[in-house]
C-alpha cells in the first residue's frame, strides 16, 4: 500500500469547513483512497473513500486531484463533536487485508 | 448503518485465564477481523475470516485463536491472558462485493489482563 503524509494536527472554528490535506504520490492505479476517524477512546470509523472521482457523502467530500498524488477531505461545517484523529489510508481493493494507519492528523475543533 | 458489536467496552481477567471476545455484524458481511490498537504500535491485524469457518494468521496471532461457526459472528480467544495482552481489542468487518468496500469497526474492548 502506497505511504500517506499528513500533517500532524490542525484547528478548525465550530461551523466553519474543515479541510484535512493527504499525500500519496507513490499511489498506483489501482489503490483507492480511504478516511478514517477516531474519537478518543472508540473505535475507528468509516468516512469515505474513492479512487479518482471527487465523492460527496452526509458526513464529508474528498476531493482527489487529477494526478492522484493528493486528496482533501471536507467536513463543511464542522462542529465539536468532529474533534477526532483523522487517517487517511491508501490500498488496493480486493480481498480481504489488513488495514494500516498511520499517525493521522489531530483536527481540534474549538468554539 | 453498518452496526459492529463487540460484546463488551471493558474488561478486567486475570493471568492465566481464557478470554473470549465476541464481535456481530448485521450486513452480511463475508470479511471479519481482529486487530488490537496500541499507543505508538498502531493497529495491528491478529485474524481475520473471509468466510464461515475459514480464518487466516494476521501479523500477531500468537497467543490468540478465533472461531467463526457463523457468517455474523467472529470471536477472538485468548487461550490463557498475559500481561502484555492488555490493550484495545478492535473488531471490524467488510463486504467483498466490489473488492473495494471499506472495514467498519466496532467500538471496541479495553481489555486488562491483571
Amino acid at each position: 500500500d502506497a505511504k500517506t503524509t499528513q500533517p500532524p494536527s490542525m484547528d478548525c472554528a465550530e461551523g466553519r469547513a474543515a479541510n484535512l490535506p493527504c499525500n500519496h504520490s507513490t499511489i498506483s492505479g489501482n489503490e483507492y483512497v480511504y478516511w478514517y476517524r477516531q474519537i478518543h477512546s472508540q473505535g475507528p470509523q468509516y468516512i469515505i473513500h474513492g479512487l479518482k472521482n471527487n465523492e460527496t457523502n452526509e458526513m464529508a467530500s474528498l476531493i482527489i486531484t487529477e494526478d492522484r498524488k493528493s486528496s482533501t477531505l471536507i467536513l463543511p461545517h464542522a462542529t465539536l463533536r468532529d474533534t477526532a484523529v483523522y487517517y487517511c489510508i491508501v490500498r488496493v481493493a480486493g480481498t480481504a487485508s489488513k488495514l494500516t494507519f498511520g499517525t493521522g492528523t489531530r483536527l481540534q475543533v474549538t468554539l | 448503518d453498518v452496526k459492529v458489536t463487540q460484546s463488551s467496552r471493558y474488561l478486567v481477567k486475570r493471568t492465566g485465564e481464557k478470554v473470549f471476545l465476541e464481535c456481530v455484524q448485521d450486513m452480511d458481511h463475508e470479511n471479519m477481523f481482529w486487530y488490537r490498537q496500541d499507543p505508538g504500535l498502531g493497529l495491528r491485524l491478529i485474524y481475520f475470516s473471509y468466510d464461515v469457518k475459514m480464518k487466516e494468521k494476521g501479523d500477531i496471532p500468537e497467543g490468540y485463536s478465533v472461531s467463526r461457526e457463523k457468517k455474523e459472528r467472529f470471536s477472538l480467544i485468548l487461550e490463557s491472558a498475559s500481561t502484555n495482552q492488555t490493550s484495545m481489542y478492535l473488531c471490524a468487518s467488510s463486504s467483498y462485493r466490489g473488492g473495494n468496500q471499506p472495514q467498519h469497526f466496532g467500538d471496541g474492548t479495553r481489555l486488562s489482563i491483571l
